[in-house]
């Protein structure tokens, strides 16, 4: 079965970059999602990645997909105190139509002044 | 542009009893799914509509059930409440080409 396994907790400093990783079961999955959580709130989208993809940037956020290896990895430059948040890893199962997200359990970003 | 509305926000209710929560998709959105979180859990699925029929389930018993209007817009219901079903009950919508899911901020149930 699909599963998607995440490091619970990262601290790191400010101004310091923060990798988040995910791993992944699903050899099939065609897009991988990076959702942000802050408390009390809803997921925000923060990027996605097809799986034919290794590498995508956008700004501060760089994504790393070794498929081989089925790893996922989010980068923040330059980590800032409203970077502190939930980071969910997600996928989706290739199978046509818009079709339902398997998420981690979430990485908790801590920010240490 | 509103984004995916959701309601109510919280909510109390007794097991055995009956619940429905709403959402509005995102405008140009005609796909919603629903998700459960459970506290510090990631969401789970639970299924998704489109063109007014569910589409595909995730693994929830059918107690859960739902249903999608012609403006797009959806339930969610659950009958006789477990205290098991306290979570986070979140929308999602997306376009039919999907690049992304956009997620309402969720309706709080709370089973007592």
């Amino acid at each position: 079965g699909e599963d998607v396994e995440q490091s619970l907790f990262l601290s790191v400093r400010e101004g310091d970059s923060s990798v988040i990783n995910c791993t992944y079961t699903d050899s099939s999955s065609t897009y991988l999602y990076w959702y942000k959580q802050e408390p009390g709130a809803g997921l925000q989208l923060l990027t996605y990645i097809f799986s034919n993809m290794d590498m995508k940037q956008d700004q501060r956020l760089t994504v790393l997909l070794n498929k081989k290896d089925k790893h996922l990895s989010l980068r923040i430059a330059d980590t800032q105190t409203g970077d502190s948040a939930i980071y969910f890893c997600a996928e989706r199962e290739s199978g046509g139509g818009a079709d339902g997200l398997t998420f981690g359990k979430g990485t908790h970003l801590i920010i240490q002044p | 542009d509103a984004g995916v509305t959701q309601s109510p926000t919280h909510l109390i209710k007794t097991r055995g009893q009956q619940v429905t929560l709403r959402c509005s998709p995102k405008s140009g959105h005609d796909t919603v799914s629903w998700y459960q979180q459970a506290l510090g859990q990631g969401p789970q699925f639970i299924f998704q509509y489109y063109e007014e029929e569910e589409r595909q389930r995730g693994n929830f018993p059918d107690r859960f059930s739902g249903h999608q209007f012609p403006n797009y817009s959806s339930e969610l219901n659950v009958n006789a409440l477990l205290l098991g079903d306290s979570a986070l009950y979140l929308c999602a919508s997306s376009p039919e080409t999907l690049y992304g899911y956009t997620f309402g901020s969720g309706t709080r149930l709370t089973v007592v």
